[in-house]
């Protein structure tokens, strides 16, 4: 089946710090890969997306590049900054109108 | 536009009582569907649907209700509470036609507890 599975947090990491957040997925066919992201309080907003192999991603100094050989979309940010504190989601679609598949979420705190 | 919105915010029940959670949105879109987000389980897919009168089950449906006669409204209905069904419930909608672009709009959450 398809699923999509990303490091366990939380991560903490100082402000101008870089960040990675892993993500490895499994799914069939040629998947659409996305980060979403969930500030306190607040629903999910999309951050970036990738549709096909080797595309980047990218959004508000985020990057993620769409990897088939290692079925992977890993997130990274050179400089975080504490307004980056947050729970980041990598998703999937498989296709067409197929539900999201979404993985466990990353919470990241940025320290000042 | 309003977006996806949600109501209630907060929602308290005992248990086996019943409640509807709405959702709706304003952009047209036909694809909507149901999560709830527990502490360590991510995001689990509840119910969906692909248009008006059309909808499906997704990773756990027991317990839930939904129907869609609207493009517009979604709502999702307990229809006797159990503890577990505590949890932080969001509803989205996708756009039509590229729809592997994928993009889904959540709405705000519903907080609800069951005691």
């Amino acid at each position: 089946g398809n699923s999509v599975t990303q490091m366990e947090g939380p991560v903490t990491l100082s402000e101008e710090a870089f960040l990675t957040i892993n993500c490895t997925y499994t799914a069939t066919g040629y998947p659409s890969l996305f980060w979403y992201v969930q500030y306190p309080g607040e629903g999910l907003q999309l951050l970036l997306k990738a549709t096909k192999a080797d595309d980047k991603g990218s959004n508000k100094g985020f990057e993620a590049t769409y990897r088939k050989e290692t079925t992977s979309f890993h997130l990274e940010k050179g400089s975080v900054q504490v307004s980056d504190s947050a729970v980041y989601f990598c998703a999937l679609t498989p296709s067409g109108n197929t539900p999201l598949v979404f993985g466990k979420g990353t919470r990241l705190s940025v320290i000042a | 536009n309003a977006g996806v919105t949600q109501t209630p915010k907060f929602q308290v029940l005992k248990t086996g009582q019943s409640m509807t959670l709405q959702c709706a949105q304003d952009m047209n879109h036909e694809y909507m569907s149901w999560y709830r987000q527990d502490p360590g389980m991510g995001l689990r897919l509840i119910h969906y649907s692909v248009g008006a009168g059309i909808t499906d089950q997704g990773e756990v449906p027991n317990g839930y209700n939904v129907s869609r006669s609207t493009t517009e409204d979604f709502p999702l209905r307990l229809l006797s509470a159990a503890p577990s069904q505590t949890s932080v419930y969001f509803c989205a909608s996708r756009p039509p036609g590229l729809a592997l672009s994928g993009e889904q709009f959540f709405g705000p959450g519903t907080r609800l507890t069951v005691l």
